[in-house]
This record gives C-alpha cells, structure tokens and sequence, in this order.
C-alpha cells in the first residue's frame, strides 16, 4: 500500500459526459502528479501539483481536461464532454520527501461507451 | 508523448529461469527507476537508481545504471510465479522544476510454474 488512494477504481460513462476523478495523497508529501495509462503503454504524464500550484500540464491535457489541487491537499481530475479515446487507466501519484521516488495509487479506470 | 525502448517486449519463462530486460533512452536522465504492475493496479516502485554505474539490488531483483545514463537493466534471478506482471523503466532528471518521470513501454514477464 503506497498510502495514495484514488477513487473511484473504475468509472463507465457515455460518451459526451462530464466525470470527476479523486485522488489523496500521503499528507506530508507536497508534490502530486496525474498520469494517463492505455492499454499496452506505459503512464504518460498529464500534469504536476506543487502543494496548490499547478506547475506544468502536458499537451495531452486538452482543454477538456480540468485538475485542481484545493489547499494542497486532495487532487481532483475532470474531464468534460468524455470522447471514446478518453477510455484509459487516470493515475495519480505522490513523490517522497525527497522528491525522486513517485509513488502511485491504483488508479481509476475509465470506459467511455 | 516522448516513451522510452524496452525490450523484450514479452518473456514466456519457466519458473526458476532468470530474467534480464533493459532500457534505452535518446536522453541522458540522472535517475532511473523501475516497476512493476500487475492488471488493474497501479505501477509499484522496485529499485532506485542514482549514479550512472550504480548497481542495486532488492531481493532477487537486481538493477544497473548504464554508463552512459542513456540505459539501465534489470533481472530477476530464480523467478517464482508471483512474478508475473509488466514491468517498466522510468527516467527522472530529478531537481528540475518537475521531476517527471518518462516510462518505458513495458516487458510483460509470463513465468510457467
């Protein structure tokens, strides 16, 4: 257990509609990454929080995409108007306190029919 | 986005065999990680790597950073069947403004009891 809990595991959605995704990180630890998994890929980067600060957002991250990091805690990913290629596993992860290991979550898979 | 080389991309063993896989990179990074994800999980961090010929070991797992920074190996001595997972290469050039990791695309280890 990483101590990186993300939610839901898995979410089925039509396309064309909005869902919210939820990650807690360790509490200590102040940077937060989203990372984005289809099948038969490694993660791909997505976008990084320092404590509430997002710092950097990949140009995979349409502007369909939203994630906030509210008081530097709790992470939340959006993705507005679901398209079929949004279908892939959303990662979230935390790095340690020195900052080189990253630590991921379970993830949440996402299926849009 | 930019993905590092794995290979093999598959290996179908006999439980006790040894593993060995690599990674290569265009890119020199001053960090190398690997892991392991099994099926609907998240990747779990094995082995850190920090200077370019460091080697490291965590049980039967042992990891190598190549000379050049541009490559990095692992194997997996004796293998037993709970090995079985995808395992991935990870590059960090850590101290930067992110510290964002670049994956590989995967070796999918198979181990026949």
């Amino acid at each position: 257990d990483t101590g990186v809990s993300q939610d839901p595991r898995h979410k089925i959605t039509k396309r064309g509609q909005n869902v919210t995704f939820r990650c807690d990180p360790i509490s200590e630890h102040n940077r937060l990454y989203w990372y984005r998994q289809t099948l038969g890929q490694g993660p791909e980067f997505l976008t990084y929080f320092q404590n509430e600060a997002q710092l950097e957002k990949s140009r995979l991250l349409s502007d369909r995409f939203s994630a906030e990091r509210p008081k530097g805690s709790f992470s939340t990913l959006e993705i507005q108007r679901t398209e079929q290629g949004d279908s892939a596993m959303y990662l979230c992860a935390n790095s340690d306190r020195g900052g080189e290991k990253l630590f991921f979550g379970s993830g949440t898979q996402l299926s849009v029919l | 986005g930019q993905q590092l080389n794995q290979s093999p991309q598959s290996m179908f063993i006999q439980e006790g065999e040894d593993v060995s896989m690599n990674c290569t990179s265009s890119s020199i990074f001053n960090t190398w990680l690997w892991y392991k994800q099994d099926p609907g999980e998240g990747p779990v961090l094995l082995i850190a790597l920090y200077k370019a010929g460091e080697l490291t070991s965590n049980g039967r797992l042992t990891a190598q950073f190549g000379i050049t920074r541009k490559d990095s190996f692992l194997n997996i001595s004796a293998s037993i069947p709970s090995d079985v997972g995808i395992y991935f290469c990870a590059g960090l050039n850590y101290g930067g403004a992110t510290n964002k990791l670049i994956f590989g695309t995967g070796t999918l280890l198979a181990v026949q009891p």
